[in-house]
């Protein structure tokens, strides 16, 4: 079993949509939580990061991070093709080694 | 600012050719690492420096892949002899964390590699 569990999609949304990215997770130590955003032949850059338990939103998007589920959350409000890409979600303990998760492609249709 | 800068962006070679990657990490961090990002997979670290320090390296296949920071500035991965299942992207990540690590990584673009 991975310790950072993502569903590889594709996720196909009509533009407009709220979009829903999920990720599991099996390390109860994980205390930091990422969403990287990773355009088709770029490099990942960061979305979102989250400390802990809660919520934090930043324009359209929101991260979820519920620890008692091991389970954290991507929405993004009122999408955009431009928000087309793969959500990589990303955790660590709080030392020097993140796991990714495998990413969730999306593709938001004009 | 400028961001993190890896070169090439593509390289073609054959099997048991070597190969290597270079990175300039944004000015400033002290951190640097390699992953390497498999089709349809997440990155997955190969090595973390701090300054020219290799302080992780034990994903990395040490039986063909080597590295080193050099001043600890710029980077270089290196791959001799490349097998097929090297084919993959290699990505260079900073970071300016002190002490806790909050996973805020920066990312060049990549260099993707074909082995034939």
């Amino acid at each position: 079993q991975k310790e950072v569990e993502q569903d590889p999609g594709p996720l196909s949304v009509p533009e407009g949509a709220i979009v829903s990215l999920n990720c599991t997770y099996s390390n109860s130590a994980f205390q930091y939580f990422m969403w990287y955003r990773q355009y088709s032949r770029k490099g990942p850059e960061l979305l979102m990061y989250t400390y802990s338990s809660g919520n934090k939103e930043d324009g359209r998007f929101t991260a979820q991070v519920d620890k008692s589920s091991k389970y954290i959350s991507l929405f993004i409000r009122d999408s955009q093709p431009s928000d087309s890409a793969t959500y990589l979600c990303a955790m660590n303990t709080g030392g020097f080694k993140t796991i990714f998760g495998a990413g969730t492609r999306l593709f938001v249709k004009a | 600012e400028a961001g993190v800068v890896q070169s090439p962006r593509y390289k073609i070679i054959e099997k048991k050719q070597p190969v290597a990657f270079w990175c300039n990490p944004i000015s400033g961090h002290n951190t640097l690492y390699w992953y390497r990002q498999n089709l349809g997979q997440g990155p997955e670290l190969l090595i973390r420096y701090e300054n020219e320090e290799a302080v992780d390296d034990s994903q990395l296949p040490k039986d063909r892949f080597s590295a080193e920071r050099l001043k600890g500035v710029d980077s270089t991965l290196k791959i001799q002899p490349a097998e097929l299942g090297d084919s993959a992207v290699y990505l260079c990540a900073s970071s300016s964390s002190v002490g806790r690590n909050t996973g805020e990584l920066f990312f060049g673009e990549g260099s993707r590699l074909t082995v034939l």
